[in-house]
């Protein structure tokens, strides 16, 4: 079973505030991607990578930045963050593209 | 435009009855189709995937079928538990491929009562 870990699991900050959110995944999978769950609307991608060192922009991606530093490590990072990045943020990973995306257990953000 | 509906948005069931699940959507091409269960505050786990035309699956208590002429697919839920309670997700795949993207319904919400 794939293994994605996820960090903090919630975080509280500030309006204008700069908050990274962390994910892991050691399964050695090449794809790794960001989304955001709000009440009443599905997932949306926010950014994925396809391996170290790769960004590919999503669905959603203003006012959010992300890098993989590893084949294990995709940051999120809000830079100034604001009351509309309050969500429910998950990690996945795939070596299948989108076929099978393994998902983290979230990080929930709450911008003051 | 959201290309993946689900109903009903949430539904009350008695333990022990059964339940079925509603998705249509209207995502181009439509290579796959995967249902998931969220409980509160959690992640999504992969209940079952559909491929094929008229393609029907069974995990357990989980049954799932799809059209893909109708772009709708179910998710039946027999001799429901508490355990069940949970959000159901329909998620469609444009591709197989690391080129697609995956266009998720907003849920359903079950609760089983006692």
């Amino acid at each position: 079973e794939a293994a994605v870990t996820q960090s903090p699991r919630n975080k509280v900050t500030v309006t204008g505030g700069n908050v990274t959110l962390s994910c892991r995944q050691t399964n050695s999978h090449n794809y790794m991607y960001w989304y955001r769950q709000d009440t009443g609307h599905g997932l949306r991608l926010i950014h994925y990578s396809y391996g170290a060192g790769n960004l590919q922009i999503g669905d959603v991606p203003d006012g959010y930045k992300a890098t993989r530093t590893t084949q294990e490590d995709f940051f999120l990072l809000l830079e100034l963050a604001s009351p509309s990045q309050t969500s429910l943020y998950f990690c996945a990973s795939s070596d299948l593209g989108v076929y099978e995306q393994y998902f983290g257990p979230g990080t929930r953000l709450t911008v003051l | 435009k959201t290309q993946v509906e689900q109903s009903p948005q949430s539904l009350v069931v008695r333990q022990g009855e059964n339940c079925v699940l509603q998705c249509n959507y209207s995502v181009t091409p439509d290579n796959h189709l995967r249902w998931f269960k969220q409980d509160t505050g959690k992640g999504l786990v992969s209940l079952t995937v559909l491929v094929h035309e008229n393609d029907k699956t069974s995990n357990g208590r989980y049954s799932a079928t799809l059209d893909k002429d109708a772009k709708h697919s179910t998710l039946h839920i027999t001799a429901t538990l508490l355990d069940d309670t949970a959000t159901y997700i329909c998620v469609v795949g444009d591709r197989g491929s690391a080129l697609g993207r995956l266009h998720f319904g907003a849920g359903t919400q079950l609760i089983v009562i006692p």
